[in-house]
Order: structure tokens, then C-alpha cells, then sequence
């Protein structure tokens, strides 16, 4: 079975300030990895994923976040934030096409982490 | 983009009533489609996966015989809460997964259903 951990159930800032919201996993297979964003009252946005390849992803909207299979993280960053990233951000996996089996594309999701940018 | 919508957005019933949520995929087709279900402040707790043409498939703990799932068409997936009651008050959110590139799933704006 596939966890997730995000270790910040709250993070605030000030506007134009870095931030970086944590994630950590653990599976016994490997993995897919994603970053969602949640808006008040509205389904997820996809922010970014990391599939193979570069350990660093770009994402929209100017976030990026780094994979480390060593630490098993994959935080998410963002070099100045604005109000309107304002919004609770989820980490996921899932686990790959041929480690699936009756689990294929589920995602397990991490607690959330609230954003909230001050003026 | 991949755009997956739901109706209705909002939905307030009496307790008893049936209440079916619909999940769509706009511009592509999604052979899978997952349905979650969120709490107040909390994260996205899977409910069932529903694939085309064959019978959803629950987690453990949801009640199969609630919550309905048809999945008719490579593009539209349903929910119906039966009988609901107070405790079903809840938001409800589907997905849509799309094949190739990482299969990423897509999600719905969510459905917040208020029982009476």
C-alpha cells in the first residue's frame, strides 16, 4: 500500500515571499507523482506531475517541485507567491501502469496543506 | 486541456430522496472515472471506481447499495445517493483518467449535497 504525508497542515506568507510545501511518500513500487490545488468550494487542479525523467518539474501558474527517491519526497515550491495562490494543495501517487493491477490510476492523496498568502 | 464536468453543482434534498450526480468527460474519453468524497477541511476520500460497461468497484466500508454507480459511456459516469439522509451531506468529487501520459486523472468542480 501507497501513503502520503504532507507535513504542513497550514502554511502562511507574505506576499512575493518562497514557499515550499512539503511531501513525503512511501511505496514498495514505484510511483507516480502529482500536486493539486483545491480553490473554495471547487474540484482539483492539476498543478504538476512527475512521471520519469528530470527530478525537477515544472508546474503552471509558476509552481515546481523536485523528486528526491532517496528521501522519497517530491515538495513543491514556488520562488514568490501571490494572494491568489491562496488555496489548500494536495500531494498524490499512484502507482505506475505496470505495478497497477486492480489498483491501477487510483490515487492516494496526502492530508492537504493551507496556503495562505497575506498582503 | 482535459475538462471533466459535473452536474449539479449544488443540491439540497429531504431525507429519503434519491439524488443522482452526473460526472462527464468534455474532450476526451475516460474508460475510468473514479468518485471521492470530502469532508469539511479534510482530504479526498475514494469511494469506488467505475469503469465503462462493467460494475464499479467500491472501497471497503462504502456502501454499494448507497451509492450507485453507472458508468454508460466512455464519457459520462453517474452517482446516485439513495435514500439519502443528513450524514450524506458531504461534497462529492469525480475524476476522469485519462489514458497515456502518466494516465492522469482529471478532476470535476464537485458536487456539494446538502440532505435536509
Amino acid at each position: 500500500a501507497q501513503s502520503v504525508t504532507q507535513l504542513d497542515s497550514q502554511v502562511p506568507v507574505f506576499e512575493e515571499a518562497p514557499v515550499e510545501l512539503r511531501c513525503n511518500y512511501s511505496s514498495s513500487v514505484s510511483v507516480y507523482l502529482f500536486w493539486y490545488v483545491q480553490y473554495p468550494n471547487q474540484g482539483l487542479q492539476l498543478l504538476l506531475k512527475y512521471l520519469s525523467g528530470s527530478t525537477l518539474v515544472k508546474g503552471i501558474n509558476g509552481f515546481e517541485a523536485e523528486f528526491n527517491k532517496s528521501q522519497t519526497s517530491f515538495h513543491l515550491r514556488k520562488p514568490s507567491v501571490h494572494i491568489s495562490d491562496t488555496a489548500e494543495y494536495f500531494c498524490a501517487v499512484s502507482l505506475r501502469p505496470y505495478a497497477g493491477g486492480t489498483s491501477y490510476g487510483k490515487l492516494t492523496f496526502g492530508q492537504g496543506t493551507i496556503l495562505t498568502v497575506h498582503p | 486541456g482535459a475538462v471533466v464536468s459535473q452536474h449539479p453543482s449544488r443540491v439540497i434534498c429531504k431525507s429519503g430522496t434519491s439524488v443522482k450526480i452526473e460526472c462527464r468527460s468534455l474532450d476526451f474519453q475516460a474508460t475510468t472515472m473514479f468518485w471521492y468524497r470530502q469532508f469539511p477541511k479534510k482530504s479526498l476520500m475514494l469511494m469506488a471506481t467505475s469503469n465503462e460497461g462493467s460494475k464499479a468497484t467500491y472501497e471497503q466500508g462504502v456502501e454499494k447499495d448507497k451509492f450507485l454507480i453507472n458508468h454508460a459511456s466512455l464519457t459520462l459516469s453517474t452517482l446516485t445517493v439513495t435514500s439519502a439522509h443528513p450524514e450524506d451531506s458531504s461534497f462529492y468529487i469525480c475524476s476522469a483518467l485519462r489514458a497515456g501520459a502518466g494516465d492522469t486523472q482529471y478532476f470535476g468542480p464537485g458536487t456539494r449535497l446538502t440532505v435536509l
